[in-house]
């Protein structure tokens, strides 16, 4: 069955660390985004993409970034881990068009030390 | 900055009862309105979807839009327990294929038994 996975499903790391989350899609979507979910804030998005080699800045975007090289994977990194990011990561695809649905990934829980 | 509220609640309804869930949003090109459930430590899954004016019913759900008031609502009928979770209202967003979606912070429901 296609799905979305996520990986690590939870990360402890330290300030100022590189980071990196993964999300890997058997659906073969061309849309993906990437979310973080936090108390009092929602889901917000980071970074999305609508086709390898493109990707495009949401609502949070600094300290993170995103790299699409193939249909499957949208990698997300953040640069120096702050305690700031501290939150749940959710990836998430759908086909083009505005009345698709998402698919949510399982999400990544970080905690930033 | 376009934006989608809602209550954050808790809403209480015993069991049985009809469960009301409301959602404004701010962006009158919006298209597209999702309501998606998230259980505590789970990522949402998509519940129901709408994009003209009127109820849309789906079992127990019903969602309805009304785009002159900027106003899409969710309805369960015959709560149960297992309702009880997180509702996610979500609107299409400002960007050039309107796939990224913007999401309320959620409106907690509890079905008492």
């Amino acid at each position: 069955d296609a799905e979305i996975t996520q990986s690590p499903r939870h990360k402890i790391t330290e300030t100022g660390r590189q980071v990196t989350l993964a999300c890997h899609q058997t659906w073969n979507h061309n849309n993906m985004f990437w979310y973080r979910q936090d108390l009092g804030h929602g889901l917000r998005l980071i970074h999305y993409s609508y086709g390898v080699q493109d990707t495009n800045k949401g609502e949070v975007s600094d300290g993170y970034s995103v790299s699409r090289s193939n249909t499957e994977d949208l990698p997300l990194t953040l640069e120096s881990a702050a305690s700031s990011q501290t939150s749940v990561y959710f990836c998430a695809s759908s086909v083009g068009g505005p009345g698709n649905e998402q698919f949510f990934g399982p999400g990544t829980r970080l905690t930033v030390l | 900055q376009k934006e989608v509220e809602q209550n954050s609640g808790p809403l209480s309804v015993p069991e049985g009862a009809i469960a009301s869930l409301n959602c404004t949003y701010s962006d009158r090109g919006s298209q597209s309105f999702f309501w998606y459930r998230q259980y505590s430590g789970k990522s949402p899954e998509l519940i129901m979807f709408i994009y003209s004016n009127g109820d849309k019913e789906d079992g127990r759900f019903t969602a309805q839009l009304n785009k002159a008031s900027q106003y899409v609502s969710l309805l369960i009928r015959d709560s149960q327990p297992s309702d009880s979770a997180t509702y996610l209202c979500a609107v299409n967003g400002p960007n050039q294929a309107g796939t990224a979606l913007i999401f309320g912070k959620g409106t907690t429901l509890s079905v008492s038994s």
